[in-house]
């Protein structure tokens, strides 16, 4: 079974704090993805990885970076943490066209 | 972006109904995912559809692929507790491979 894991599933931080979240898997996928999920939203793509070093924008990138060293790793990074980037973060991975795998999740809240 | 429209937003049913919920798009799509998504966890895959007319189960869930390719559809059947989450459909956009557009979701409860 394919494993996606977050490094942590809640988080509190505080305003202009920089904040890593950290995604591994675990079957070799090329593509990785980062995406934000608030209620009457849905899901949003923030930054995806189609391979080590590359990365490409997604639909809302401001205020995020991103970091792929590693095939199995990438990193979410908020430069300066605000509240409005309170938010569940999902990350997923996925090596065929279409289907992506899901990690369980970080619910991140900025006070 | 674009988004999948999915429906309907939300169900409210007795345990042991049958349930069936549809996804529309207005671009063709060449693949149909399936999610589900428990409460605080992230969404996990159920079916995968890669093509038109196809019809798969995954114990008591069945989805099709529509045929014009604008839509997909899911059923469930003899509803327990454990299917109560949100239900998203998926698919790679035109021309966005790698990526997916998602449904906003129906938020499926289920009264024992």
């Amino acid at each position: 079974d394919v494993k996606v894991t977050q490094s942590s599933r809640y988080l509190v931080k505080r305003t202009g704090e920089k904040v890593f979240l950290e995604c591994v898997q675990d079957m070799d996928h090329e593509n990785m993805f980062w995406y934000r999920q608030d209620p009457g939203l849905g899901l949003r793509l923030i930054y995806f990885s189609y391979d080590v070093k590359m990365k490409e924008k997604g639909d809302i990138p401001e205020g995020y970076s991103v970091s792929r060293e590693k095939k199995e790793r990438f990193s979410l990074i908020l430069e300066s943490a605000s509240t409005n980037q309170t938010s569940m973060y999902l990350c997923a991975s996925s090596l065929l066209v279409g289907e992506q795998y899901f990690g369980p999740g970080t619910r991140l809240t900025v006070t | 972006g674009q988004q999948l429209n999915q429906s309907p937003q939300s169900m409210f049913i007795q345990e042991g109904e049958d349930v069936s919920m549809n996804c529309t798009s207005s671009s063709i799509f060449n693949t149909w995912l399936w999610y589900k998504q428990d409460p605080g966890e992230g969404p996990v895959l159920l079916i995968a559809l890669y093509k038109a007319g196809e019809l798969t189960s995954n114990g008591r869930l069945t989805a099709q692929f529509g045929i014009t390719r604008k839509d997909s559809f899911l059923n469930i059947s003899a509803s327990i507790p454990s299917d109560v989450g949100i239900y998203f459909c998926a698919g790679p956009p035109p021309g966005g491979a790698q990526k997916l557009v998602f449904g906003q979701g129906t938020r499926l409860t289920i009264n024992p």
